[in-house]
């Protein structure tokens, strides 16, 4: 079983602030995606990321995907109240199929104004 | 705007009622899913289907039945559900085959049970 874990599971920050949220698992996978998810609405995706040690900008979010592809972070910067939302990183299987994707529990993230 | 669409958007049922939930995707794509999200606790992986078949039932109970007529079209069948099968019900697509497997979600249905 590949099991995800994110941290923190909950952040309150101020606007302006940086913030970075972790992904970290004993599995490899053969990519990783980023989704935030708003109150009441369906996960939307963010990015994936394929390549060990690759990095992707979106804004002032980057997405790092570990050498290992076993672990990714994302780190944003001068957050903005807009930015909250709950984080959520979903790896897929090295299986050729790709029709399973695992969840973390997902990182709360509240930015104040 | 996602491509997948689920109705309703808010249920409120009984525990004696039947009722269905529904997920149209207009991306092409050729599998489906449901998940539920409870409060704190992970996207859990109710059913997968590729190809109108399913391939996976992740121990789901019986008072849940899924029903996928063709590709673009999925829907959960609801009967004598229990308080703790409140939740979000979440409805995916993806394209099978792909390395870089990317899901899609609707806006899910909020589902409270009384």
């Amino acid at each position: 079983t590949q099991l995800l874990e994110q941290s923190p599971q909950f952040l309150s920050i101020q606007e302006g602030e940086n913030l970075t949220v972790y992904c970290n698992s004993s599995s490899v996978f053969s990519s990783l995606q980023w989704y935030r998810q708003e109150p009441g609405e369906g996960p939307v995706l963010l990015v994936t990321v394929v390549t060990g040690g690759e990095v992707k900008k979106l804004k002032r979010l980057t997405f790092q995907f570990g050498d290992a592809r076993k672990d990714s972070s994302l780190h944003i910067t001068a957050a903005q109240p807009g930015d909250t939302g709950l984080y959520l990183c979903a790896g897929a299987g090295e299986e050729t199929s790709g029709s399973r994707l695992t969840f973390g529990e997902g990182t709360q993230l509240t930015v104040n104004p | 705007e996602t491509g997948v669409t689920q109705t309703p958007r808010h249920l409120v049922m009984g525990m004696t009622n039947k009722k269905s939930l529904k997920c149209e995707q207009h991306l092409g794509h050729n599998a489906m899913y449901w998940y539920k999200q409870s409060a704190k606790k992970p996207l859990e992986l109710m059913f997968v289907y590729n190809f109108k078949e399913q391939t996976e039932n992740n121990s789901v109970p019986s008072r849940f039945s899924p029903e996928c007529p063709n590709s673009s079209h999925l829907f959960l069948h609801l009967h004598t559900l229990q308080p703790e099968d409140s939740a979000l019900y979440l409805c995916a697509s993806s394209q099978v085959g792909h390395l870089n497997t990317e899901a899609f979600f609707g806006q899910g249905t909020r589902l409270t049970v009384v």
